[in-house]
């Protein structure tokens, strides 16, 4: 079974910092996919990254791919109150299924 | 823009009673899912269905769970005898196709006493 390691667990920043998340793998994922929870509502959809090397921007978030497909990033820059949720990553356990295996998510909280 | 509906938001139940859990996807998406996420654990892949029929389950969709499309638009999935361990967010998503975005609903929260 296909493991997503994500880090860190739990984020706490000021208002205007930069701040980076990780989801890590030793397995080859054909895509990742981040997502945003807020409580008790259900994940939504951020980016989906496809090809090694790729970097994705979404305003003030910039995805990055690792070259090998096992590994994915998210920076933040400025982060803002609204930034706040837990920030969830998934890949498709095989290369051609769509079951998808979630991360255990990183809980990021930003201070006014 | 188009989003996965379900209903109801929460459902509270006694154990070994049937629940059933309803879901409408986007309306052009072929590819339906079910997933849970038990209070502080990560979300877990139940079920996916495809053209009537399921294509993939998980070890957690025993026997007592069952999924349907009743018709064009609705999706469910039914618990026939709950029992404490159900406990949790339930969620459908939908795609387009079988590699593509996979899109979330709200969830049901599942209470089971």
């Amino acid at each position: 079974t296909q493991l997503l390691e994500q880090s860190p667990q739990f984020l706490s920043i000021q208002e205007g910092e930069n701040l980076t998340v990780y989801c890590n793998s030793s397995s080859v994922f054909s895509s990742l996919q981040w997502y945003r929870q807020e409580p008790g509502e259900g994940p939504v959809l951020l980016v989906t990254v496809v090809t090694g090397g790729e970097v994705k921007k979404l305003k003030r978030l910039t995805f990055q791919f690792g070259d090998a497909r096992k590994d994915s990033s998210l920076h933040i820059t400025a982060a803002q109150p609204g930034d706040t949720g837990l920030y969830l990553c998934a890949g498709p356990e095989l290369e051609y299924g769509n079951k998808l295996v979630f991360g255990a998510g990183t809980i990021l909280r930003v201070k006014s | 823009e188009p989003e996965v509906t379900q209903t109801p938001s929460h459902q509270v139940t006694q154990m070994g009673q049937e629940v059933i859990l309803r879901c409408v996807p986007i309306s052009n998406h072929l590819y339906f899912y079910w997933y849970r996420q038990i209070l502080g654990q990560k979300v877990e892949f139940l079920v996916s269905f495809y053209n009537n029929e399921i294509s993939e389950k998980s070890e957690i969709f025993d026997d007592q769970f069952s999924v349907e499309r009743p018709d064009g638009s609705n999706f469910t999935l039914k618990i026939r005898s709950t029992k404490l361990e159900d406990s949790a967010m339930y969620f459908c998503a939908s795609s387009e196709d079988n590699y593509n975005e996979q899109f979330f609903g709200p969830g049901t929260r599942l209470t089971v006493l």
